[in-house]
């Protein structure tokens, strides 16, 4: 069963920029699997941020976002850390939230999660 | 995007009773359906995936059913660790996903 580990600053101001890495261990990012993150604001629900698939074949590796968050969005990954990064610009309020890393597939959506980490944005 | 909605936002049932939560799609979304269950403080649980089918360790009380558009988690005899807040999520259209508001079951 793999690990995985969010970290990352955690207080933010508003317009700056939210980087969260998530370090996994016990399995490699680019042996199959979707890994991404997940969201959810204090008292509320849960919103897919974005996944990623990193395939032996360069055809199959693709990047896919969430269109409400899209036009800030970039996750990017680490092959020789095992590890990948989200990172979100110009956040404001609304980003706050508890920000998960995950990892799933097409029969189990989301199959493995971070602990989650509390990102607040304040001014 | 596929909107995923929950009803109701929370139910009040008593220890032993049985409770069905809905979950409806915007469009079709095929058996592409999971269910999670959250405690506060926790990460989400499986419940259920494709769905109908039972995670590994989930208890029979848990019972999914539904395909298309219209979903529901049935809970028979609920016991005092079910009190939780209960999510569906579509993965239809993999791997962008949707999940619903989420339904809180409380103790009545």
């Amino acid at each position: 069963q793999e690990q995985l580990q969010e970290s990352g600053p955690r207080l933010l101001k508003p317009s700056e920029t939210l980087s969260l890495t998530c370090a996994v261990s016990d399995y490699s990012i680019t042996s199959g699997y979707y890994w991404g993150w997940i969201r959810q604001s204090p008292g509320k629900g849960l919103q897919w941020i974005g996944s990623f698939y990193h395939g032996s074949f360069l055809q199959s590796r693709n990047t896919y976002y969430n269109p409400s968050l899209k036009s800030r969005l970039t996750i990017s990954i680490d092959t020789s850390e095992n590890q990948f990064s989200l990172k979100l610009t110009s956040v404001t309020a609304a980003d706050t939230a508890v920000y998960y890393c995950m990892r799933g597939d097409p029969v189990i959506p989301v199959a493995g999660w971070g602990q989650g980490t509390l990102v607040i944005v304040s001014s | 995007e596929i909107v995923m909605t929950q009803s109701p936002a929370t139910l009040s049932v008593s220890p032993g009773e049985g409770v069905t939560l809905s979950c409806r799609a915007s469009q079709s979304v095929g058996s592409n359906l999971a269910w999670y269950q959250q405690k506060p403080g926790q990460v989400p649980r499986l419940l259920i995936y494709g769905s109908s089918t039972w995670a590994a360790g989930v208890p029979v009380r848990f019972r999914g059913s539904g395909s298309g558009t219209e979903f529901t988690l049935t809970i028979s005899s609920l016991q005092s660790e079910d009190f939780a807040v209960y999510y569906c999520l579509q993965y239809d259209d993999w791997p962008l996903l949707s999940f619903g508001g989420g339904t809180k079951v409380e103790i009545k």
